[in-house]
């Protein structure tokens, strides 16, 4: 009964291709992110969704276009990859948007680009 | 600018006690949390603070002060599978998390 799962979790791929991940949630929650976690660690959020709505949009190349058909589920497509793109990229979901309960975090896809 | 700032790296002994500071500036605060990371794995939570003071939850307290903009967890009674990475996130005026970089804490025996 995973609550927020990722898929794939490994994804090896070359320079220019389109890839994507998906995300599903079965916590009921309305909220989900997409996080960037590079080689430094450091967490870097990427989008965030609410009721389907897109509320936050980083400075994120237009490359990466996320999509959410429904509240479980936000998917992340990305065009032309390029090298820099490689890191592990976590998904995320809270009950809302506008209260203080903690994120949970899906497994990560990690992501190399050769 | 919203900053947080946290030790790269610590080392500590198996048994003993460790403390590991966040300092954050945010625009308007709701909470501070505390997530731990295995290496290859997803953050999971540890503990979240909106009030002044101590928390308790096991081993593991997280101490918030909102005047000096800092809190700090503490590990007690440290063990082997405590080794992991300690990330400080602070909840801004639009419930948005702001991530510090981690502190990767190693245990030695």
């Amino acid at each position: 009964d995973t609550a927020v799962s990722q898929t794939p979790k490994y994804l090896v791929t070359q320079m220019g291709n389109d890839k994507s991940i998906k995300c599903e949630q079965n916590l009921g929650h309305d909220t989900m992110y997409w996080y960037k976690q590079d080689s430094k660690k450091f967490l870097k959020i990427m989008f965030s969704y609410n009721n389907k709505e897109l509320i936050i949009n980083e400075t994120v190349p237009n490359r990466f276009s996320p999509k959410s058909p429904d509240t479980a589920h936000l998917n992340l497509h990305i065009n032309s990859l390029e090298l820099g793109d490689s890191a592990v990229y976590f998904c995320a979901s809270r009950q809302g948007a506008g209260d203080t309960d903690e994120q949970f975090f899906g497994p990560g896809t990690r992501l190399t680009v050769l | 600018g919203q900053n947080i700032d946290q030790p790269t790296e610590m080392t500590a002994t198996e048994g003993a006690i460790v403390q590991i500071n966040c300092t954050y500036q945010t625009s308007g605060f709701n909470g501070l949390f505390w997530y731990q990371q295995h290496a290859g794995e997803a953050p999971t939570f540890l503990s979240y603070n909106v009030l002044d003071g101590l928390e308790e939850k096991g081993r593991f307290s997280s101490f918030l002060s909102r005047s000096k903009g800092y809190s700090y967890l503490l590990l007690k009674e440290l063990q082997m599978k405590d080794s992991a990475s300690y990330l400080c996130a602070a909840m801004d005026s639009n419930y948005q998390l702001i991530w510090g970089a981690g502190t990767k804490l190693i245990i030695k025996p």
